[in-house]
């Protein structure tokens, strides 16, 4: 069965505190990996879809990395407004869901 | 403008009443899903439906129906609701079952 993992599941920065979250998976036969932005009470939003390894996406002061067994968001310089819940995802060609981690809470203060 | 609408966005109900949370896109999108999400849970799946007339189950549809007559809709029914279905509902839609999927904005359900 497919599982995505995500860490931390809480992370706090200093604005301009550069990190990053991690998501680990396991697929059999990965279709895409993607990254959502959720704020409290509303839906996710889209950033990145990530298809093979070693493919990298950007996007402002996120960039996200991809392996053959997880992916990375690094957040650099990061501001207030970056405070979200971030989450990862996966589709496989098992079957036709998208998969979700449980999330990774940043709080960044100014 | 581009958009996944569902209805209603807040709903306070009572146990066993039937309730249908509505769901719509104007992007010509194959693909529809309903997720619940839950503190400490996550977004799990409650039913995917891949085009018209086709549904199937998630991870959790037990207690939920779902039926895609037309394209753009894709309505989840409570036929009998109970206060464990208390939760925020998210609707989705992506072009296909390997693209990107786009959510609406949720339905706050509880159930009392």
């Amino acid at each position: 069965e497919d599982q995505v993992t995500q860490s931390p599941e809480a992370l706090r920065l200093q604005e301009g505190e550069s990190s990053s979250l991690n998501c680990s998976y396991t697929v059999s036969g990965l279709r895409g990996l993607f990254w959502y932005r959720q704020d409290p009470g509303k839906g996710p939003e889209f950033l990145f879809t990530l298809y093979s390894a070693g493919e990298e996406k950007e996007k402002e002061r996120l960039k996200a990395t991809l392996t053959k067994k997880e992916s990375f968001l690094h957040i650099t310089a990061p501001k207030p407004e970056d405070s979200a819940t971030y989450l990862c995802a996966v589709r496989s060609y098992n079957n036709n869901d998208m998969r979700f981690g449980a999330g990774t809470r940043l709080t960044v203060k100014p | 403008e581009a958009q996944v609408t569902q209805n209603p966005r807040y709903l306070i109900t009572v146990t066993g009443k039937k309730l249908t949370v509505t769901c719509s896109q104007n992007m010509n999108h194959e693909y529809m899903s309903w997720y619940r999400q839950d503190p400490g849970l996550g977004l799990r799946q409650i039913y995917y439906s891949m085009n018209v007339e086709v549904t199937d189950k998630g991870d959790v549809p037990e207690g939920y129906k779902v039926s895609r007559k037309e394209k753009r809709n894709f309505p989840l029914i409570l036929e009998s609701p109970s206060p464990n279905q208390t939760s925020l509902y998210f609707c989705a839609s992506s072009p296909d079952a390997a693209n990107t999927i786009y959510f609406g904005e949720g339905s706050w359900l509880t159930v009392v």
